[in-house]
């Protein structure tokens, strides 16, 4: 039973350029969460997807920051031109339903972008 | 604000002793309160959820216990071994259906010796 898949685990981008995070859920989640782990920072969110919707995006930075899960193929969290400051862990997470009931939540191992 | 802390120094303890973690919060009433073991460059893994209304659960050698007035959760490993060393975090959350938002404190390294 795999669990949430993120690719690529390792990212290095140039200013300026464009990443692009992938995850797969666990087999019959359809509830996605995204979070950011900065250096020496906690865990902070960042959005909560559905299949084809974004339930909370309270945590996403107002630009560059965008994320979709569609109907079809995994979630992604795309930054663009970006900034040394993106430079953290990012970790997806996701639920057999809505969290808000006390579900456990399942994190993936992360994509660290390094930003250069 | 909403703020959790955990304390930042690494908690050093010898194989065979009860770790006890601590987590404060301040400026929220949270529904749930979760603990998470995470290892370097891995993502965090799910240990123990407490609700508002229950003081106390356990899981094997693991208990987790929540105070809502004093606002505070101690979490214990008995018998440590060392591969119980990692960091752990603890994380709060609204009993809202509709956001995922778990708030996390910033964890405590735990390093048992042989």
């Amino acid at each position: 039973n795999a669990g949430v898949m993120q690719n690529p685990r390792h990212l290095v981008r140039r200013r300026g350029q464009e990443a692009r995070l992938r995850c797969s859920p666990m087999k019959g989640h359809s509830h996605v969460y995204w979070y950011r782990q900065l250096p020496e920072e906690g865990l902070k969110f960042m959005v909560y997807l559905q299949k084809e919707n974004i339930i909370d995006e309270s945590g996403m930075p107002k630009e560059r920051f965008s994320a979709e899960f569609p109907k079809e193929g995994p979630s992604i969290l795309r930054i663009q031109q970006v900034v040394r400051g993106d430079s953290a862990a990012y970790f997806c997470a996701s639920s057999l339903s809505g969290f808000g009931f006390g579900n456990t939540i399942y994190f993936g191992e992360g994509s660290w972008l390094t930003v250069v | 604000s909403q703020k959790i802390e955990q304390n930042s120094e690494a908690l050093n303890i010898q194989e065979g002793k009860t770790a006890t973690l601590t987590c404060n919060y301040t400026n929220y009433s949270p529904a749930y309160l979760q603990w998470y073991r995470q290892d370097p460059g891995r993502g965090p893994v799910f240990l123990l959820l407490i609700r508002e209304n229950e003081k106390e659960k356990r899981k094997e050698r693991l208990k987790v216990t929540f105070d809502t007035t004093l606002k505070q959760s101690l979490f214990h490993i008995t018998a440590s071994q060392p591969a119980d060393s990692a960091t752990y975090l603890c994380a709060l959350a609204s009993g809202s259906s509709n956001t995922g938002k778990l708030i996390f404190g910033q964890g405590t390294t735990l390093q048992v010796k042989p």
